[in-house]
C-alpha cells in the first residue's frame, strides 16, 4: 500500500517550458487535490477533484491545469512555467474531507 | 475573512521539556479543526482531528485542545523528543460538506528541539 505517489520529487525548468507533475493513489479515494508551498506562506490549493471527471480551482489556479479521468491518477500540468511557479507541490488525497494523506511532494524550480 | 493563525511562528526547546502551539481561526461555518506534522522535505502528516463537540484529543505525546467559543486551539506536546522537530500545521474545515476545497491552512509553527 503505496499511498499517494508523486513524481518526480525534484525538477528544474526553464521560462516557458511545460511540464506534468504526477500524482497517484491506490487507496480508492474520491477527493484528490494539489497543493503549493512557499516559505511563510502556508499551503494553497491549486485545483482539487472530487472523482473522476470532475475537478475545480482553488486558491491559485492561474498557470495550471489538471485533468482526472480515473480515479487513481490526478496530474498536475504546468502549461508555461514562470519563476513564479517555483515551490514545492504536494498532493493529497481523501475519502470524505477528513484525514488527508499527502505525498511526498515536489520541488520545482524554474529559471 | 476566513483565517487561520498560529503563533508563535517558531520555537526552540530543549529535549525533555513541553510545549504549546497556537492556533487561533476566524473561520465560518466552522466543521472541524485538525494539526499536522511536517517534517523537512516530507508531506504532512495528520496529528490530531476535532470537530466542534469535542475539547481534547491525545495521540500519544501529542495533545490538541479546541475552544469553540473563542475560537482557539493549542497543540501539547509532552516530554519532547527530537523527532519533534518540524513544522506544526493547523487547519481549520469550513462546514460546505466533504470537499478539500474547503480547508483553511495555518502558516504553521516551526519547532527545534535541542539536545
Amino acid at each position: 500500500n503505496a499511498g499517494v505517489t508523486q513524481t518526480p520529487k525534484f525538477q528544474v525548468l526553464k521560462t516557458g517550458q511545460s511540464m506534468t507533475l504526477q500524482c497517484a493513489q491506490d487507496m480508492n479515494h474520491e477527493y484528490m487535490s494539489w497543493y503549493r508551498q512557499d516559505p511563510g506562506m502556508g499551503l494553497r490549493l491549486i485545483h482539487y477533484s472530487v472523482g473522476a471527471g470532475i475537478t475545480d480551482q482553488g486558491e491559485v489556479p492561474n498557470g495550471y491545469n489538471v485533468s482526472r479521468s480515473t480515479t487513481e491518477d490526478f496530474p498536475l500540468r504546468l502549461l508555461s512555467a514562470a519563476p513564479s511557479q517555483t515551490s514545492v507541490y504536494f498532493c493529497a488525497s481523501s475519502q470524505g474531507s477528513k484525514y488527508l494523506t499527502f505525498g511526498a511532494g515536489s520541488r520545482l524550480t524554474v529559471l | 475573512k476566513n483565517q487561520v493563525e498560529q503563533s508563535p511562528q517558531s520555537l526552540i526547546i530543549l529535549e525533555g521539556k513541553n510545549c504549546t502551539l497556537q492556533c487561533n481561526y476566524t473561520v465560518s461555518p466552522f466543521s472541524n479543526l485538525r494539526w499536522y506534522k511536517q517534517d523537512t522535505g516530507r508531506g504532512p502528516v495528520s496529528l490530531t482531528i476535532m470537530t466542534f463537540s469535542e475539547n481534547t484529543k491525545s495521540n500519544g505525546r501529542y495533545t490538541a485542545t479546541l475552544d469553540a467559543d473563542t475560537k482557539q486551539s493549542s497543540l501539547h506536546i509532552t516530554a519532547s523528543q527530537l523527532s519533534d522537530s518540524a513544522s506544526y500545521i493547523c487547519v481549520v474545515s469550513l462546514n460546505y460538506g466533504g470537499s478539500q476545497g474547503n480547508l483553511i491552512f495555518g502558516k504553521g509553527t516551526k519547532l527545534s528541539v535541542k539536545p
